[in-house]
């Protein structure tokens, strides 16, 4: 799999909007952008994906670049329950069985009140 | 809520015992996942099933036997284990483990946390 790399931290403030940043500069045509998150005492959770363009659902947005280089997973407004380690993996399709995700160590979102 | 259960949340056992974790999916989906997160390391893929059978293991020691009666359970079965194996067992589940994307999205229980003495 193609490798991404994430900050080890970031911090944002509650109400605010919250830009989280991955760069993969190796991914493929073939390769899906996934997002995941893990909150404390709890497995990961599902939060986005996308292939080329800017996709949006109840829990986030993420921009993908024009190259597919980067992308940017974006909290609207964040709040304290999102507050967890979030995790940009990339996830090839393109062909036969391809069940791994290959978690790196993700981004540290701390939220302030 | 995830529709993935695991239980017990909290083991602590000795090395020379044999106990095994048990995780539940109420999803219908097919394929069922076991990982390994130790403190300060990624999450590692220890095994995959999908309808029942093994299609992955990633170089586990033997220790540590999956079983998969049917496409809602999975256990994993643990022996004479090492203080080095401490750390939290997270079950997952998918629709498939096929090129899909939709039916490749994980949903992940919350885990066992174990302890070896």
């Amino acid at each position: 799999d193609a490798k991404t790399t994430q900050p080890n931290s970031m911090e944002s403030n509650e109400e605010e909007p919250v830009h989280l940043p991955c760069n993969h500069s190796t991914i493929s045509g073939t390769d899906y952008i996934h997002w995941y998150r893990q909150l404390p005492s709890q497995g990961p959770e599902y939060v986005i994906h996308g292939l080329t363009s800017n996709v949006n659902n109840r829990m986030a947005s993420l921009a993908i670049a024009e190259d597919r280089k980067s992308s940017t997973l974006i909290l609207h407004r964040a709040t304290l329950r999102d507050a967890a380690v979030y995790y940009c993996i990339l996830r090839d399709y393109s062909g036969g069985s391809n069940y791994k995700l290959t978690f790196g160590k993700g981004t540290l979102l701390t939220v302030n009140p | 809520e995830t529709g993935v259960t695991q239980t017990p949340r909290h083991l602590v056992m000795g090395m020379t015992n044999k106990k095994s974790l048990k995780c539940e999916q109420h999803l219908g989906h097919n394929a069922m996942y076991w990982y390994k997160q130790s403190a300060k390391k990624p999450l590692e893929l220890m095994f995959v099933y999908s309808l029942e059978e093994r299609v992955e293991n990633n170089s586990v020691p033997s220790r540590f036997s999956p079983e998969c009666p049917n496409s809602s359970h999975l256990f994993l079965h643990l022996h004479t284990l090492q203080p080095e194996d401490s750390a939290l067992y997270l079950c997952a589940s998918s629709q498939d483990d096929m090129v899909w994307e939709q039916g490749n999205i994980q949903y992940f229980g919350a885990g066992t946390r174990l302890s070896v003495l």
